[in-house]
């Protein structure tokens, strides 16, 4: 089954400090990967997503991610974080065969110190 | 466009108690889909349609949900002789069929069962 993991669950930067923020999955191929992010009261919005080509992928907002299939990671990025960033981070994966069925990582809360 | 609209944002109710959500998806787009997401955790897949069609259920949804997209437009979620276990966020989301993979979430419904 596929899964997952976002092993930080809450993550304090200072702003303008860069930020990386870890997603790693488990499945048998190589899904297509998403980052969403979420504010408090806000719908989830996309800030980017993989499917396949270039492993670096740009995103809105600024950030990016990378994929590395050796780690079976997509590590999202932001070389200067803003205090409006501060947000609940989700990654998450669809077979690429069948892309319905999303599965989320449980999410990286992200606080940006003044 | 003016996204993904859901009604009511909070619904508190009392536990034996049936609750209906709404979903109004952005207007082209014919995919439409309900998640849950309980507190600290990502969003979980509960179903999926196409136009009015219902194409998958996640076993999470038990046979107390019943969802409705009657004339491929808006959504309905009932929740029959709640739980306390159901409290958590329902969240809607909508696509294209030829870029399901770009979902657009709503705001979400909270529901708290007492």
């Amino acid at each position: 089954a596929q899964s997952v993991t976002q092993p930080d669950i809450h993550i304090t930067v200072s702003e303008g400090a860069s930020l990386e923020l870890r997603c790693n999955y488990s499945y048998g191929a190589t899904p297509y990967l998403f980052w969403y992010v979420q504010s408090p009261g806000q719908g989830l919005q996309l800030l980017l997503k993989y499917f396949s080509g270039d492993t670096l992928v740009q995103g809105i907002k600024g950030f990016e991610a990378e994929f590395k299939r050796s780690q079976s990671s997509f590590n999202l990025r932001k070389p200067s974080v803003h205090w409006s960033d501060a947000a609940e981070y989700f990654c998450a994966v669809a077979p690429a065969d069948y892309g319905q069925n999303f599965v989320f990582g449980p999410g990286t809360r992200l606080s940006v110190l003044p | 466009d003016t996204g993904v609209s859901q009604d009511p944002r909070h619904k508190i109710t009392k536990r034996g108690q049936n609750v209906t959500f709404r979903c109004d998806p952005i207007s082209e787009h014919n995919r439409l889909y309900w998640y849950r997401q309980t507190l600290g955790q990502g969003p979980e897949f509960l179903t999926y349609f196409q136009n009015e069609a219902q194409l998958e259920k996640s076993r999470l949804l038990s046979d107390r949900f019943s969802a409705e997209r009657p004339k491929g437009s808006f959504s309905t979620l009932e929740i029959q002789r709640t739980e306390q276990g159901d409290s958590a966020m329902y969240l809607c989301a909508s696509s294209l069929t030829v870029s399901s993979y770009e979902q657009y979430f709503g705001p979400g419904t909270r529901l708290t069962v007492t």
